[in-house]
């Protein structure tokens, strides 16, 4: 049974850069599937991040381009995504994803965990 | 961007009921259209992909239909563990969710 695994600091200052990394159990990375972001804003919906298409290439939300990098560890298994300049608007719950099923799901989650960014 | 706009944004029901949840995109979108379920605390899972085919593992009161730019998610005989908040998510362009539905008991 594949398991996604968030780690990285909970608490992050302002313009400094949020680091996750996500861990993945029971399966491979290198699957034929998307691996990706999706965060939450408090007492708001659900915002898609980013992702890393078959191709290796990453796909990610306009809003957010520019601050965003999102990496595959192939040999530890693991998805890492770097947001920089954030903002106290960037304090959320940040969910590790796999996605492309079918109809472009994500069938998978991690826990989350929520990051607030404050001095 | 794709407006994923979810209806009503709350509603109450009891236990046995059939429940009915509709989303709407600013475009269409074909049948690229899922649905999702996220309890307090806790990740959101898929119920629906595809806008009509059940996840594996979900129960099969849950339903989806609709294609182009209107959907319907219902359950057909509400459960007490059916209470939470709806989303409906659109991967034609740029993956966009709609704003939720909660759920509540009546």
């Amino acid at each position: 049974q594949v398991q996604l695994q968030e780690s990285g600091p909970r608490l992050v200052r302002p313009s400094q850069t949020l680091s996750r990394t996500c861990t993945v159990s029971g399966g491979s990375i290198s699957s034929s599937y998307y691996w990706g972001w999706i965060r939450q804003l408090p007492e708001k919906g659900l915002e898609w991040i980013g992702y890393l298409s078959r191709s290796g290439s990453t796909h990610s939300n306009p809003s957010l381009r520019g601050r965003i990098t999102i990496s595959v560890d192939t040999s530890n298994n693991q998805l890492s995504l770097n947001l920089t300049s954030v903002t106290a608007a960037d304090t959320a719950v940040y969910y590790c994803t796999r996605g492309g099923g079918t109809g472009g799901s994500f069938d998978l989650w991690g826990h989350g965990t929520l990051v607030t960014v404050s001095s | 961007d794709i407006q994923m706009t979810q209806s009503p944004s709350s509603l109450s029901a009891s236990v046995g009921d059939r429940v009915t949840i509709t989303c709407r995109a600013s475009q269409r979108i074909s049948t690229l259209l899922n649905w999702y379920q996220q309890k307090p605390g806790k990740a959101p899972i898929l119920l629906i992909f595809g806008a009509s085919s059940l996840q594996s593992g979900v129960p099969s009161r849950f339903s989806g239909s609709g294609s182009g730019t209107d959907f319907t998610l219902t359950i057909s005989s509400l459960q007490p563990e059916d209470f939470a908040v709806y989303y409906c998510q659109q991967s034609y362009s740029g993956p966009t969710f709609g704003q939720g539905t909660k759920v509540e008991i009546k």
